[in-house]
């Protein structure tokens, strides 16, 4: 069965640093998204993108966050210069039509 | 905006014993309603679903039903097994600006002992 496929499965690094979570969604998809889920909190949306471009963001999503599908079948969220504050799980999905599938995540800790 | 409520856990049952996990929404329009299951270690998977009031999604012995009038999708499950045992999401699709991104509650989690 097709499925989200995000590396890597966890990632330590320095506050300021820049980080890139990789996402390769289900090849026919068409929409993608990435979440976070901060410890004990919800999971939240970040961003969608459609037809190359972000079709919405949330307020979390601020001028340090981009994504980029730099080719046919990757999908990148990067942090320019990661704070305490965004170490959390970094969910990334894809969907065909409105059932989103989700990858396993990317857990991020900001030291 | 649109939000999901979902009831504080952990939910701790004995095995065969009667699961009920509320969920209840608030929305705009008229979005298609979700539960997701998180296994440990494992991403978020699609258990069931509902797209229109009193539709009845079900899958694996659960079952939800999407209540218009109580703006409720209550997730049961007659008789839960230790293989149960995860984190169960709620969640709805906003489609107010065009993208169904999803809206999740807080997340329940449930253990299931022999």
């Amino acid at each position: 069965e097709p499925e989200v496929t995000q590396t890597p499965s966890h990632q330590v690094t320095q506050m300021g640093q820049e980080v890139i979570l990789r996402c390769v969604p289900i090849s026919n998809h068409l929409y993608f998204y990435w979440y976070r889920q901060i410890l004990g909190q919800k999971v939240e949306f970040l961003v969608s993108f459609y037809n190359n471009e972000i079709s919405e963001k949330s307020e979390i999503f601020d001028d340090q966050f981009s994504v980029e599908r730099p080719d046919g079948s990757n999908f990148t969220l990067k942090i320019r210069s990661t704070k305490l504050e965004d170490s959390a799980m970094y969910f990334c999905a894809s969907s065909g039509a409105n059932i989103q599938y989700f990858g396993a995540g990317t857990r991020l800790s900001v030291l | 905006g649109d939000s999901v409520t979902q009831m504080e856990g952990p939910v701790t049952l004995s095995e065969e014993a009667f699961l009920t996990i509320n969920c209840t929404y608030t929305a705009t329009g008229y979005p298609s309603l979700f539960w997701y299951v998180q296994y440990p270690g494992e991403g978020l998977q699609l258990l069931l679903k509902a797209t229109k009031a009193d539709d009845k999604g079900s899958n694996k012995g659960f079952e939800a039903t999407y209540r218009k009038e109580t703006t409720s999708f209550h997730l049961e499950k007659g008789s839960v097994q230790v293989s149960d045992s995860a984190v169960y999401f709620c969640a709805l699709d906003d489609n107010t600006s065009g993208t169904y991104k999803y809206i999740f509650g807080t997340g329940t989690r449930l253990k299931v002992l022999a």
